[in-house]
């Protein structure tokens, strides 16, 4: 089934240890988004990917690395957590950023830092 | 700099119609998305406007006017399962998206 897949669905991570979200699409994407969702802030972007090769920083990078190796992986790493980076985290990837395509998500993971 | 805003959070009864706005303020346009997230889940698609005017997709439509940076969701007989959250988002000149903060809709019998 075509998608956008994330892996672990739900982690407890203890501070100061380092973590990689997994992100995976199969649709062939060119862009791809990480996001964090915490109550009432809405979806904060961390990172971007216009392409396979280039990443570029969102409104909040700090404390986050990703990379895009290739067209289907887009992976977020916390270097050495803390208890602010918990939050849901998603996945999205789109088409292209040459028009005015929809993103898809995937299923979230809730990152719990303590 | 570049601003959505919602609601943060509207109550509906099942069965009536409910209208969530969005007003935006953004470096160029290229369209608007709403979005719907149920609790616990991922946003998922909704609707798409580029051009001003209703587009009508059942239940739902969504209305755009580009020159008052406005756009409203028109959710009609609601029903328990349309209690979830509504985002809007923006595609901005450079094709980025721009999220609102979204806006709790809260349906009750």
């Amino acid at each position: 089934i075509a998608g956008i897949t994330q892996a672990p669905t739900s982690q407890i991570l203890a501070a100061g240890r380092r973590m990689t979200l997994r992100c995976t699409q199969d649709m062939r994407h060119n862009a791809m988004y990480w996001y964090r969702q915490d109550l009432g802030l809405g979806l904060r972007l961390i990172h971007y990917s216009n392409t396979a090769g280039t990443t570029g920083k969102g409104e909040v990078p700090d404390g986050y690395s990703v990379s895009r190796a290739n067209t289907d992986d887009f992976p977020l790493t916390l270097a050495s957590a803390v208890p602010s980076q918990t939050s849901v985290y998603f996945c999205a990837s789109r088409t292209g950023v040459d028009r005015a395509s929809e993103a898809f998500f995937g299923q979230g993971t809730r990152l719990t830092v303590v | 700099g570049q601003n959505i805003d919602q609601p943060t959070e509207m109550t509906a009864t099942e069965g009536a119609i409910v209208q969530i706005n969005c007003t935006y303020q953004t470096s160029g346009f290229n369209g608007l998305f709403w979005y719907q997230q149920h609790a616990g889940e991922a946003p998922t698609f909704l609707s798409y406007n580029v051009l001003d005017g209703l587009e009508e997709k059942g239940r739902f439509s969504s209305f755009l006017s580009r020159s008052k940076g406005y756009s409203y969701l028109l959710l009609k007989e609601l029903q328990m399962k349309d209690s979830a959250s509504y985002l809007c988002a923006v595609i901005d000149s450079n094709y980025q998206l721009i999220w609102g903060a979204g806006t709790k809709l809260i349906i009750k019998p």
